[in-house]
């Protein structure tokens, strides 16, 4: 089956700095590439995706960039707040309803 | 719409026990699915299905069963609980169509097996 790797496990950037977390993947066939933000005693949320038709994606403050060669994709979060502090999980998928995730980042945001 | 509705929100069991973790969504989702989250190891799929009457297992579904009567209805059922199936279990959702992937989740059923 699918396994998807990421990197870092924690990550603590100052205020207004960016955050970059990195996850690759093991199967080529996989199309499907979400991120989930989960704060702390709740549930995750989707915050953005991409497909593999595609190889970049943004949302405000928030970006995602996939390289099928290298079996890897990155969530770049710029100028962080303090709501930004949460575990995020990056996943991979042919079915999007069938989703392998990582073992998920911890990033702090510092005053 | 409530969304996706988890029951219990927690419940300690003794090893050996069985019970229910019950599901139920209200957005006429085809897709449904649990997964078990545990420290440093992410969401991890037990089971999972594609619509009422067709359920299919995930990354880890030893000691769990599910059934899905209804579209709305998913409970996964622990047939004899043991201290490793401690952890935070998820329920989630998708909508069939081809649009946005997005599944939603419910708040969670912290289960402790003693």
């Amino acid at each position: 089956g699918e396994n998807v790797e990421q990197h870092p496990s924690t990550l603590s950037v100052q205020e207004g700095d960016s955050a970059v977390i990195k996850c690759t993947y093991s199967d080529s066939a996989s199309n499907y590439f979400p991120w989930y933000k989960q704060e702390l005693g709740k549930r995750p949320q989707l915050i953005i995706d991409i497909r593999s038709n595609v190889g970049e994606k943004k949302d405000q403050r928030i970006a995602v960039t996939l390289n099928k060669t290298a079996k890897h994709f990155s969530l770049h979060i710029t100028e962080t707040q303090p709501e930004d502090s949460a575990v995020y999980f990056c996943a991979a998928s042919i079915r999007d309803y069938k989703l392998s995730f990582g073992a998920g980042t911890t990033v702090t945001v510092r005053a | 719409n409530a969304g996706v509705t988890q029951t219990p929100k927690f419940q300690v069991l003794k090893t050996g026990q069985s019970m229910t973790l019950q599901c139920a969504q209200d957005m006429n989702h085809e897709y449904m699915s649990w997964y078990r989250q545990d420290p440093g190891m992410g969401l991890r799929l037990i089971h999972y299905s594609v619509g009422a009457g067709i359920t299919d297992q995930g990354e880890v579904p030893n000691g769990y069963n599910v059934s899905r009567s209804t579209t709305e209805d998913f409970p996964l059922r622990l047939l004899s609980a043991a201290p490793s199936q401690t952890s935070v279990y998820f329920c989630a959702s998708k909508d069939a169509g081809g649009g946005t992937g997005e599944l939603f989740f419910g708040e969670g059923s912290r289960l402790t097996v003693l």
